[in-house]
């Protein structure tokens, strides 16, 4: 199993421009996150998702969207770069694991840079 | 608001001698605790955490609710041990649980 697979590991982005990091995990895991590193700071989750068809937002979601038509796959997608959003991006997945929580599986990470 | 707090950015310490890396979080109610460890190029990944009361690479990290705390020790650190370290606490907010991460502890174990 690739575990969660992120896409493309780097990146650098003019600011206004848009795109998408790909994420996509072969657990069947129902739980999917979204989450942004800064230096120095610990994770910040942008979005998250329950189930294919389901988001909601983190706890800065701000200039970012997401969609998940699939159990597999929850891209996010930034509409317009600003250099605020310069920073590490990580995906997750877990499953409900009864009255625990379950660890969240992380990807390799998106380095982002916008200029 | 809920927070997680570890107070050191860097540590380090010798080959063999005992580490312990703290950990803090303001919550009130039953938090679920977590400690996640990132090595050189790796992933994030889960090291342990509270509930299963287990003892990873020589690691254990015990819940004191009275303090609030949920430090991470070891006692003869080895230098596969450097890496960045991240406690976590998981709780169920909105339609999902989720994890709210410290700021990391980059540990460096010398020679």
């Amino acid at each position: 199993n690739a575990g969660v697979t992120q896409t493309p590991k780097f990146r650098i982005l003019k600011i206004g421009q848009s795109m998408t990091l790909q994420c996509t995990q072969d657990m069947n895991h129902n739980y999917m996150y979204w989450y942004r590193q800064d230096p120095g700071m610990g994770l910040k989750l942008i979005y998250y998702s329950v189930g294919a068809g389901i988001t909601d937002k983190g706890e800065v979601p701000n200039g970012y969207n997401v969609s998940r038509s699939t159990t597999e796959d929850f891209p996010l997608r930034l509409e317009l770069a600003a250099p605020s959003q310069t920073s590490v991006y990580f995906c997750a997945s877990t499953t409900l694991g009864g009255v625990s929580n379950q660890p969240q599986h992380f990807g390799d990470g998106t380095r982002l840079s916008i200029l | 608001a809920q927070r997680v707090t570890q107070p050191e950015k860097l540590l380090s310490v010798f080959k063999g001698a005992p580490v312990e890396l703290k950990c803090n979080y303001s919550y009130s109610g039953s938090p679920e605790l977590f400690w996640y460890v990132q090595y050189s190029r790796q992933r994030l990944q889960l090291l342990l955490r509270h509930i299963s009361r287990e003892s990873i690479k020589g690691f254990t990290a015990d819940l004191n609710k009275g303090e609030t705390s949920f430090h991470l020790k070891k006692p003869f650190a080895q230098e596969e041990d450097s890496a960045m370290y991240y406690c976590a606490y998981s709780l169920i907010s909105g339609s999902a649980r989720q994890l709210t991460f410290g700021s990391g502890t980059q540990l460096t174990v010398l020679p």
